[in-house]
C-alpha cells in the first residue's frame, strides 16, 4: 500500500516558473524525505524533514511539513530545464520503523 | 565513484528461469534495501536488511529471496521468474533506517 500520494501527477511549466507539488500521508511518521527520478535513472535524495520540523530549504527547493493535516509541500524555485524529472515522497512512518514508502510521484516537465 | 552498484543492467529471462541480481555500496552503510517500481505506482518494498546478518521482508516479497553477504553486499533472488515480475528493480542503502537513502541505478527485468 501507499503511504505517500502526490499531488498533481503531472506539472508543465517554462523556464523560470516556480514549480509546487504536494504530497499526502496517511500515518504518523518520523520523517518525510522528497526525491528526484531522470527518465531511466535511480532516484536521488533530496530533502528530508523531521516531523518536529516545519520547513527546509536547500537551494533552490523549499519543504513544508504540516503533520496536523498530514501533508508536505515541495516549491522548486526559478525552474530549469534540469529540473524536469519525476519527483517522489517517501515517508518514514512510526509504525514502520525503517520502512521508507514512497508516492506514486509527480511528473514534472520544464520547458526553455 | 562512491554509491551503489547494481548488476546488470538489463535482464530478460524466460518463465520459470532463475537469476540473482547483485548490489554493492561502499559507503559503509548499514541498512541496505531492494524495492521494485512499476509504472503509475511508485516504488515497493521487497526486502530490507537493517544490518548485517538481518533480512526482513517488505511490502512484496512473495517469489524473491535475499542474501546480505556482507556489510557491502546484498543480492536478490528470483528462484522461478513469472511475468508479473517484470519490473524495474532498484537498491537502496542507508547509514540508519531513517536517514536518506542512496539508490542504484537500478536493474530493468523482463520476464516473457
Amino acid at each position: 500500500s501507499q503511504q505517500g500520494e502526490e499531488d498533481p501527477q503531472a506539472l508543465s511549466i517554462q523556464e523560470g516558473e516556480n514549480a509546487t507539488m504536494n504530497c499526502s500521508y496517511k500515518t504518523s511518521i518520523n520523517n518525510l524525505q522528497w526525491y528526484r527520478q531522470n527518465s531511466g535513472r535511480g532516484l536521488v535524495h533530496l530533502i528530508l524533514i523531521r516531523s518536529n520540523e516545519r520547513e527546509k530549504h536547500s537551494g533552490r527547493l523549499r519543504v513544508t511539513l504540516d503533520t496536523s493535516k498530514k501533508s508536505s509541500s515541495l516549491l522548486i524555485t526559478a525552474s530549469r530545464a534540469a529540473d524536469t524529472a519525476s519527483y517522489f515522497c517517501a515517508t518514514v512512518p512510526t509504525d514502520s520503523w525503517g520502512k521508507l514508502q514512497f508516492g506514486a510521484g509527480t511528473q514534472v516537465v520544464v520547458t526553455p | 565513484n562512491a554509491g551503489v552498484t547494481q548488476t546488470p543492467k538489463f535482464q530478460v529471462l524466460k518463465t520459470g528461469q532463475s537469476m540473482t541480481l547483485q548490489c554493492a555500496q561502499d559507503m559503509n552503510h548499514n541498512s541496505m534495501y531492494w524495492y521494485r517500481q512499476d509504472p503509475g505506482m511508485g516504488l515497493r518494498l521487497i526486502y530490507y536488511s537493517a544490518s548485517e546478518g538481518t533480512t526482513d521482508k517488505g511490502e512484496v516479497p512473495n517469489g524473491y529471496n535475499v542474501s546480505r553477504l556482507n556489510k557491502r553486499e546484498f543480492s536478490l533472488r528470483l528462484e522461478s521468474a513469472a511475468p508479473s515480475q517484470t519490473s524495474v528493480y532498484f537498491c537502496a542503502s542507508s547509514e540508519r533506517f531513517y536517514d536518506g537513502y542512496t539508490f542504484g541505478s537500478g536493474t530493468r527485468l523482463t520476464v516473457v
